[in-house]
Order: C-alpha cells, then sequence, then structure tokens
C-alpha cells in the first residue's frame, strides 16, 4: 500500500499571500495518478487538481499542481478568503487502496 | 448537471444493519465507477472501495474488506453501502464519488450521510 504524508499539518497564511504545500509518497509513482481535493467545513469535498498538474472544471488559475515520483506539491498563488479550508491528495496508482493523505489546514494567519 | 444525492442522516444502535444510498444523474451511470469515502468526526478522508455499476465489480480497501459491502442497481442509477453489523466506531460521514476513468480522479461528490451508531 501506498502511503502518503503531507506537510505541514497546518499552514498559517495571509490573504494574498503564496502556500506551498507538500505530498509525498512512500513508493514512487505516475504523476497521472495523483490527485488534489479542497474540504471546507461541512461540505463535501471538491476535486482541485488531477493527473498531478492538470486543474479541474471550473479551479482558478491560482490552483497549481506539480511534482513527480515520489514528491507533489499544490500552490495556491495567492490566497482568496475562500481558500481557507483543508487540502487532500489522494493517490490511484496502489489497487485496492487509493489511500488519502492526512491533510493539510490551511488558515488565516 | 452531474449529481449525486445521498440518502438522509441515520442513527442506529450496534449490531444493527444499515444500507445508505447514492443517487447519480446528469451521466451514463455506468461509464464511472462509485467511490465511497468515510470521514470520521474532526478527523480526515479515508478511502473504503469501489464499485463499477457497468459489472459490479467491486474493490475495497484491506482496513474496511469484510466489513462493509458496496452494490449498484444500474436500473436506478444507485449505488449502496452496507453493513450487516454496525459498531460504534462506524459513526461517521459518508460519501460517494464519481470516479472519472480519464482523468482518474473522483470529480463529482454527493453532500454525505451521516451515520450515528449509539447505544
Amino acid at each position: 500500500e501506498i502511503v502518503l504524508t503531507q506537510s505541514p499539518g497546518t499552514l498559517s497564511v495571509s490573504p494574498g499571500e503564496r502556500a506551498t504545500l507538500s505530498c509525498r509518497a512512500s513508493q514512487s509513482f505516475s504523476s497521472r495518478y495523483l490527485a488534489w481535493y479542497q474540504q471546507k467545513p461541512g461540505q463535501a469535498p471538491r476535486l482541485l487538481i488531477y493527473g498531478a498538474s492538470s486543474r479541474a472544471t471550473g479551479i482558478p488559475d491560482r490552483f497549481s499542481g506539480s511534482g513527480s515520483g515520489t514528491d507533489f506539491t499544490l500552490t495556491i498563488s495567492r490566497l482568496e478568503p475562500e481558500d481557507f479550508a483543508v487540502y487532500y491528495c489522494q493517490q490511484y496508482a496502489s489497487s485496492p487502496g487509493f489511500t488519502f493523505g492526512p491533510g493539510t489546514k490551511v488558515d488565516i494567519k | 448537471e452531474v449529481q449525486l444525492v445521498q440518502s438522509g442522516a441515520e442513527v442506529k444502535k450496534p449490531g444493527e444493519s444499515l444500507r445508505i444510498s447514492c443517487k447519480g444523474s446528469g451521466y451514463s451511470f455506468t461509464n464511472y465507477w462509485i467511490s465511497w469515502v468515510r470521514q470520521m468526526p474532526g478527523k480526515g478522508l479515508e478511502w473504503m472501495g469501489r464499485i463499477d455499476p457497468s459489472d459490479s465489480y467491486t474493490n475495497y480497501s484491506p482496513s474496511f474488506q469484510g466489513h462493509v459491502s458496496i452494490s449498484a442497481d444500474r436500473s436506478s442509477s444507485t449505488a449502496y453501502l452496507q453493513w450487516s453489523s454496525l459498531k460504534a466506531s462506524d459513526t461517521a460521514m459518508y460519501y460517494c464519488a464519481r470516479h472519472n476513468l480519464v482523468v482518474v480522479a473522483d470529480d463529482s461528490w454527493g453532500q454525505g450521510t451521516l451515520v450515528t451508531v449509539s447505544s
């Protein structure tokens, strides 16, 4: 089973600043199988990024993803008030367990 | 518009059985898998398993194998998550999601079903 580790656990950022979130995997896999999700309190998760770097429909271009192998990054270039949320990475490379990372909470500094 | 609509909140006792549902609309139900995801109170997301509604083939996370059952009814475009004997530790929010095989991600999610198991 592929284990995903996300860092930091909590990121305190001011609106307008840049946020960089990390997702590391216990073994290498194709970037095609890495997705990022955003979850706000009381809401279902929402797909942000698929294939490590492709934005999902309707996602603003301030969100970008990068990485390969075992190291992946989600960057939010200029934080808007609605971006304060928990972000999860998920891998689809290792069946049967399509594991999530533990999440990074982005809160207001 | 793609929608996944889940059944309402449930309150059950330990040992009881339960089936919750997830109805898809606005797309061809058999062209996408359905995933189920657990979120325990105040915790992160856990992938439980998935079903291919075209043939009812299922995969389960080892953590959930044998404790839950996933099924689907193509005629009603509905997927199900079922327990035969609930435990207090099954108290959680459960989400279904549409798994898009082209982008390899869950691109549409249900609103969630809260299951509370308490004596």
